[in-house]
């Protein structure tokens, strides 16, 4: 069984301030992790994920997030917000073995910009 | 290459109406899933299809059915729509072969029921 939790629907930030969306999961297996983001009247696109190997994982836009393993968590940063993050961020959990493709997604935080 | 495609993008119906939405995934990827996108219930997932046989499903009423095609295109029905059937409609592909599970989304089919 698996499990998200993001904290906070909500999260404003002012640009060119830190961004930290934050992501708590439960697993009964290895998880693989994926956050996704999704802007306005779009489907989800792939921002980073997490397979094995480096706990650091660099994704696009220069989001990038850490895979915890003794804090089951994977928080999602980027040290200057822009105006154009502004969107609808999800952080999903898949087993990492056992053929089931679908993951399981958390609630959504939308991220809001301010100039 | 091309992505997910979905069509209808945005359609109204009436409560007691059906409708079918289709979804192309990408070339080579044999997995679809369907997600019913909602303010108040976020990102639910509806079901998977893979070689033309339901693998997963998720916890929706009888209403909400689907298939896939032999050249792994899919379509998902809802019969008999309600209200709280508005939503968005998402489709994903996965590569089951050698991939890691990742989700590639179409942009969703947009449903409004009057």
């Amino acid at each position: 069984a698996q499990s998200v939790t993001q904290l906070g629907s909500h999260v404003s930030v002012s640009e060119g301030a830190l961004v930290l969306l934050r992501c708590n999961y439960s697993s009964s297996v290895p998880p693989y992790l994926f956050w996704y983001v999704q802007y306005p009247n779009q489907g989800l696109q792939l921002l980073l994920k997490y397979t094995t190997g480096a706990t650091l994982v660099k994704g696009i836009n220069g989001f990038e997030a850490e895979f915890k393993k003794s804090e089951t968590s994977f928080h999602l940063t980027k040290p200057s917000a822009h105006m154009s993050d502004a969107a609808e961020y999800f952080c999903a959990v898949s087993p990492a073995s056992g053929g089931s493709y679908i993951p399981t997604f958390g609630r959504g935080t939308s991220l809001i910009v301010h100039p | 290459k091309a992505g997910v495609t979905q069509t209808p993008r945005y359609l109204i119906k009436t409560r007691g109406q059906q409708v079918t939405l289709s979804c192309s995934p990408i070339s080579g990827h044999r997995s679809v899933s369907w997600y019913q996108q909602t303010p108040g219930q976020g990102l639910q997932f509806l079901f998977e299809y893979f070689s033309e046989t339901q693998r997963n499903k998720g916890n929706f009423p009888g209403r909400f059915s689907g298939r896939q095609f032999s050249n792994s295109r899919s379509e998902m029905n809802v019969s008999t729509l309600e209200l709280g059937d508005s939503a968005l409609y998402l489709c994903a592909s996965v590569l089951t072969s050698g991939g890691t599970g990742e989700l590639f989304f179409g942009e969703g089919s947009r449903l409004t029921v009057l």
